[in-house]
């Protein structure tokens, strides 16, 4: 158990719909990651926050955002969703940019 | 292009066999990180190396920062069943703050 916690596990959804995936980060880690796993692009970070506020960003689309608030927790939007958002959406947190600890992942298939 | 080029992409061996995984840049990195990734979970990290030329050892796994810290290796000696799955390179290059992921190798140990 890495500690950071994700939901959901499994999305299932139509194209040009909304998500909302949320994350909890270990205890007293102040910065959150999002990542984005497919089978032909691997792990591709998408943002960073620290302590509510954007840190870093990298390939995140413009229909995707996201957000850290005052409690830690993080949520990623993805919006106007298209068959290519199919993907595994990892968070993960740790005390320094390279030595993180991931959840679980959530899991999306858009339709 | 990914920043981090791992090879090989898949490795299959018999238990009790060993092997080397590659990952390499043109960039020059602060650190690297090695991950390890199982189906259906996120990846976790096994080590970071630091200084250039650096040796670690973990149990049957060595790791090794190259003298330009532009490259690693991973070396596992008597590799056995649980030896298996996605093993990642990560590192946060000089004059940055994001950490990318190299491609993955697929490593099956079989029985």
């Amino acid at each position: 158990d890495s500690g950071v916690t994700q939901t959901p596990k499994h999305l299932i959804t139509a194209t040009g719909q909304r998500v909302t995936l949320r994350c909890s980060p270990r205890s007293g880690d102040l910065s959150v990651y999002w990542y984005q796993q497919s089978l032909d692009q691997g792990l591709q970070f998408l943002i960073q926050y620290y302590n509510g506020e954007e840190r870093a960003k990298g390939n995140i689309l413009e229909r995707f955002s996201a957000q850290q608030f005052p409690d830690l927790h993080s949520e990623l939007n993805l919006s106007s969703l298209e068959l290519g958002d199919s993907a595994l959406y990892f968070c993960a947190s740790g005390p320094e940019v390279g030595e993180l600890f991931f959840g679980e992942g959530s899991r999306l298939t858009v339709l | 292009t990914q920043l981090l080029e791992q090879s090989p992409q898949f490795l299959s061996i018999q238990e009790g066999e060993n092997l080397t995984v590659y990952c390499n840049s043109s960039s020059v990195f602060s650190s690297l990180q090695w991950y390890r990734q199982e189906p259906g979970e996120g990846p976790v990290l096994l080590v970071t190396v630091v200084t250039g030329g650096e040796v670690k050892k973990l149990k049957r796994l060595t790791f090794q920062f190259g003298d330009a810290r532009k490259d690693s290796s991973l070396h596992i000696t008597a590799a056995q069943p649980g030896d298996t799955g996605l093993y990642l390179c990560a590192g946060v290059p000089f004059n940055d703050y994001k950490l990318s992921f190299g491609a993955g190798t697929t490593v099956t140990v079989r029985a």
